[in-house]
C-alpha cells in the first residue's frame, strides 16, 4: 500500500501547480483521499479531501477556493489543483489514504511528499 | 473548529526514561477520532495510535495511548534511540481536520 506525490516545484507568486498523488496496492475507488501541508519547520496543516467515488469535497477555511481537489479512478490517482498560490502556500504537500474500521478513522498510509516553493 | 494543543512543545529525555505527551482539545472529542503521528526529519509522519488507544500495526508496545473527553496522553514506557522525532496528536473531522502543534521528543 503506497501513496506516491509528484508535481512540486518552484514557481512565482500568483501562479497555478497541479499535483498528482498516485496510489498502488490497495483498492484506490473505495478509500477517500486526504492531501496536508506543512510549511518548513512547521506542524502539520489539513488542506483537503475527496471521498472514494469523487462526490464529495471539503476545503481548510485558509484556502478561501484557490485549490480544487479531484481524482480518476480509473488512473489511481488524486490532484490537488492550487492556482493564485503565494508565498505562504510553500511547503511539503503529503497525500494520505484515509481509513476507518470499528468506527475509529485514521490517515494511513501518507506519501513522501512534494516540495512546493512560492517564490519571486 | 475544534483547537487541539500539545504539551509540552519540546521535551528532554534520556533512552531508557518514560516519555509522557500531552494533547488537549479545546472542547470534547470523541475517543474515535483521536491519533497520533510519530514524524522524523525528511520523512512523512507515521500513524502510531488510532481511536487514543489502539496501536497500529507493526508499532512496539512501549507505545501507549489514553484519554477521554478533551484530555490525551501518549506515553512511551521506554524510550529508544529512535522514539526521538516530533509527535502530532490529529482530531479526525472528515471535513474538517485539525493537528496539535507537535511535540518535539529530544535526547537530553
Amino acid at each position: 500500500e503506497q501513496l506516491v506525490e509528484s508535481g512540486g516545484g518552484v514557481v512565482q507568486p500568483g501562479t497555478s501547480l497541479r499535483l498528482s498523488c498516485a496510489a498502488s496496492g490497495f483498492t484506490f475507488s473505495t478509500y477517500g483521499i486526504h492531501w496536508v501541508r506543512q510549511a518548513p519547520g512547521k506542524g502539520l496543516e489539513w488542506v483537503a479531501v475527496i471521498w472514494h467515488d469523487g462526490s464529495k469535497e471539503y476545503y481548510a477555511d485558509s484556502l478561501k477556493g484557490r485549490f480544487t481537489i479531484s481524482r480518476d479512478n480509473s488512473k489511481n490517482r488524486v490532484y490537488l489543483q492550487m492556482n493564485s498560490l503565494r508565498v505562504e502556500d510553500t511547503a511539503v504537500y503529503y497525500c494520505a489514504r484515509d481509513v476507518w474500521g470499528n468506527a475509529d478513522y485514521w490517515f494511513d498510509p501518507w506519501g513522501q511528499g512534494t516540495l512546493v516553493t512560492v517564490s519571486s | 473548529e475544534i483547537v487541539m494543543m500539545q504539551s509540552p512543545g519540546t521535551l528532554s529525555l534520556s533512552p531508557g526514561e518514560r516519555a509522557t505527551l500531552s494533547c488537549r482539545a479545546s472542547q470534547s472529542v470523541s475517543n474515535n477520532n483521536l491519533v497520533w503521528y510519530q514524524q522524523k526529519p525528511g520523512q512523512a509522519p507515521r500513524l502510531l495510535i488510532y481511536g487514543t488507544s489502539n496501536r497500529a500495526t507493526g508499532i512496539p508496545d512501549r507505545f501507549s495511548g489514553s484519554g477521554s473527553g478533551t484530555d490525551f496522553t501518549l506515553t512511551i514506557s521506554r524510550l529508544e534511540p529512535e522514539d526521538f522525532a516530533m509527535y502530532y496528536c490529529q482530531h479526525y473531522v472528515t471535513s474538517r481536520n485539525t493537528f496539535g502543534q507537535g511535540t518535539k521528543l529530544e535526547i537530553k
